[in-house]
């Protein structure tokens, strides 16, 4: 397995508090994702990681914010959390852009917003 | 509008029975389509599809890409409780900005009873 770890791996929180979603990998892989599950919708990317500081938008990316100060750490953070926030979320990483190499995922963080 | 269906949504079967699971896809600038198998945790990496018409094999697990139908199957012979999972179809395509897009279906849940 490739060794990406995130934490917290569960999380309830309450509406309108901040929370900060960790991904961890030690493959030295450039690229990194963050992506949340839902039914019926499958896996969503809200934010993307090419490189140290570079991020760019995914398709469900409001409310959301993300940084990468090293290679191996990627944050997700929700400035204010909200119920429809709640959801479980993905860590994925890739040694590079091509539409020709996978994406290996992380184990998931299960956050409850009440 | 769905760009990659799965179907069915979710499949009971008999240990021992071959299954094939569908996902077709409508997207504008295909590249590559990616099976991946997602049991209580992070979906692990199956197969990876560029080429119509070329089997990708592994064990008892296969699959097959219609680049000009739009679809791909996952077929899985003499099936084992431990290939109950929700399988997850995906498929990379090249965005309006340039920038490539991986968008998954919803899933097919599968169930092998003993």
């Amino acid at each position: 397995d490739a060794g990406i770890t995130q934490s917290p791996r569960h999380k309830v929180t309450e509406t309108g508090t901040p929370v900060t979603l960790r991904c961890h990998q030690t493959e030295n892989h450039r690229y990194m994702y963050w992506y949340r599950q839902d039914p019926g919708h499958g896996l969503r990317l809200i934010h993307y990681s090419y490189g140290v500081k570079d991020t760019d938008k995914g398709e469900v990316s409001d409310g959301y914010s993300v940084s990468r100060s090293k290679t191996e750490d990627f944050l997700l953070t929700l400035e204010s959390a909200t119920s429809s926030q709640t959801s479980v979320y993905f860590c994925a990483i890739s040694e590079y852009p091509s539409s020709y190499n996978e994406q290996f995922f992380g184990p998931g963080t299960r956050l409850t917003v009440l | 509008e769905d760009k990659v269906v799965q179907s069915p949504l979710s499949l009971v079967v008999h240990e021992g029975d071959t299954v094939t699971l569908n996902c077709s896809y409508e997207v504008t600038n295909f590249r590559s389509l990616l099976w991946y198998k997602q049991e209580k945790k992070a979906p692990t990496f199956l197969f990876m599809l560029t080429s119509s018409g070329i089997e990708k094999k592994s064990g008892r697990l296969s699959s097959i890409l219609d680049k000009k139908e739009l679809f791909s199957i996952l077929n899985i012979t003499a099936t084992q409780t431990g290939d109950s999972a929700v399988y997850l179809c995906a498929v990379y395509e090249l965005s309006n900005f340039g920038n490539e897009k991986l968008t998954f279906g919803t899933g097919t849940r599968l169930t092998i009873i003993p």
